[in-house]
């Protein structure tokens, strides 16, 4: 999991209730990631930021929204509004903006809603 | 349409046998491919990564092979160990964009006793 951290593990939550997802990385990496992983399909790109103060949306970017006010931090809310919230966030980061470099994932959060 | 298909979806070996994995891509303009393991329940790790330069990398008993003109690659590993047991997922990305990746769907590997 390298240097970037997804706390917490597991989160339950009621529906309709928004919930915050954290990961940090101490990689000095200037772009940071979110991705969902449902079974049987590849990870999905929620939200990505190349550097602070900056981000853009993803192929699913509806229903979540973040933040990158630090370089090493990179929240995810996910709002009411997201209609299948339950799944596997994962969080990378990447030393520079393309994606011709590695990407670093942290350990994930499985999020539960009910 | 962009897209990475793998197979088997799924693979049962015994220990100490080797095994390989496929992954066929339609993603264009190529710019690199990956290969990552996942623990269930963790982030994947990354275990190659490879340019269209490159046609075979290795990873101690992890082997991934590149043919950029038929756009198929495979990772072969090799006398396998319990440990080898997660999903495998073939990754692609494309040229001059700051994020795509295209995520094939994985093999989940299961190796017995």
């Amino acid at each position: 999991d390298g240097g970037i951290t997804q706390s917490p593990k597991y989160l339950f939550r009621k529906e309709g209730q928004n919930v915050t997802l954290s990961c940090e990385q101490n990689l000095n990496h200037d772009a940071m990631y979110w991705y969902r992983q449902d079974p049987g399909q590849g990870l999905r790109l929620i939200y990505y930021s190349q550097i602070v103060n900056d981000f853009q949306k993803g192929d699913i970017a509806e229903g979540y929204s973040v933040s990158r006010e630090k370089k090493e931090s990179f929240p995810l809310t996910v709002t009411s509004a997201q209609k299948n919230p339950t799944a596997f966030y994962l969080c990378a980061s990447s030393m520079y903006r393309t994606s011709s470099y590695e990407q670093y994932f942290g350990p994930g959060t499985r999020l539960t809603v009910t | 349409k962009n897209q990475v298909e793998q197979s088997p979806q799924s693979l049962i070996i015994l220990e100490g046998k080797n095994c390989t994995l496929q992954c066929n891509y339609t993603v264009s303009p190529f710019s690199n491919l990956r290969w990552y393991k996942q623990d269930t329940g963790r982030g994947p790790v990354s275990l190659t990564i490879m340019t269209f330069s490159e046609n075979t990398k290795s990873n101690g008993r992890y082997t991934a092979t590149l043919d950029a003109d038929t756009k198929q690659s495979s990772l072969h590993i090799t006398a396998s160990q319990l440990s080898d047991s997660a999903s495998y997922i073939c990754v692609v990305s494309i040229t001059g964009t700051a994020s795509k990746l295209t995520f094939g769907t994985g093999t989940r590997l299961q190796v017995t006793l």
